[in-house]
């Protein structure tokens, strides 16, 4: 059974701080990696797909990492703004058809 | 122009009840799924349809029934209420079905179901 676990559970930076929040799965077999952002109260919004043939995606200030055969992912954020608070979900399509999620990292920049 | 949209936003109601909560996807995409998210803000996927066809079903009371009209419309029924239905569920889609390559999933903004 996929479990998928993120850390820090809750990380508090400065603006302008560089990044790194982490995501690992037990289970290699993977289709592909998403990464969401939660709001309080909202749904996800989607930031970045990694295939599981690939090593890596971006967009803006965001970098996403996958090491599959390690069970790994980091999501990078560069000069991070009081905007990119809120909560950060890693999830992974495995085997068995499932989209199996992380329990997020909370993160706030305080300007 | 929201691309997957839920209603209610919000919904309280007795135990015992059966409730509805709706969803619809203008994104063309054949896939939709129904997600519960726990009071310690787990996600866990409760279904899976694919061209109004059930692909997943994971481990959820037969009080919950999907059903889809259509392929943009994905609707969840529960009956007899309980408790620990509280949450949040939220509808998503995705293009292709689970396990293919172009299945980034799009969610919607969540129904917060309260069962006093």
């Amino acid at each position: 059974k996929q479990e998928v676990t993120q850390i820090p559970a809750a990380l508090s930076v400065p603006e302008g701080e560089n990044l790194v929040l982490n995501c690992s799965f037990t289970d290699s077999a993977i289709y592909n990696l998403q990464w969401f952002r939660q709001d309080p109260g909202k749904g996800l919004t989607s930031l970045l797909l990694i295939q599981s043939s690939q090593r890596e995606q971006t967009s803006g200030r965001l970098n996403a990492s996958l090491d599959k055969s390690s069970g790994r992912s980091t999501l990078y954020i560069a000069a991070s703004q009081p905007g990119d608070s809120a909560t950060y979900l890693c999830a992974v399509w495995s085997a068995g058809n499932m989209l199996t999620f992380g329990g997020g990292t909370r993160l706030m920049v305080k300007p | 122009d929201t691309a997957v949209s839920q209603t209610p936003k919000y919904l309280v109601t007795q135990m015992g009840n059966d409730k509805s909560i709706k969803c619809e996807q203008n994104l063309g995409h054949d896939t939709m799924y129904w997600y519960k998210q726990d009071s310690k803000k787990f996600l866990k996927i409760m279904f899976s349809y694919n061209n109004k066809e059930l692909i997943i079903n994971e481990t959820v009371p037969n009080r919950f029934s999907p059903k889809s009209p259509d392929k943009a419309h994905l609707n969840l029924h529960i009956n007899s209420l309980e408790l620990g239905d509280s949450a949040v569920y939220f509808c998503a889609s995705s293009q292709d079905q689970t396990g293919t390559p172009n299945n980034e999933q799009f969610f919607g903004p969540g129904t917060r179901l309260t069962v006093l």
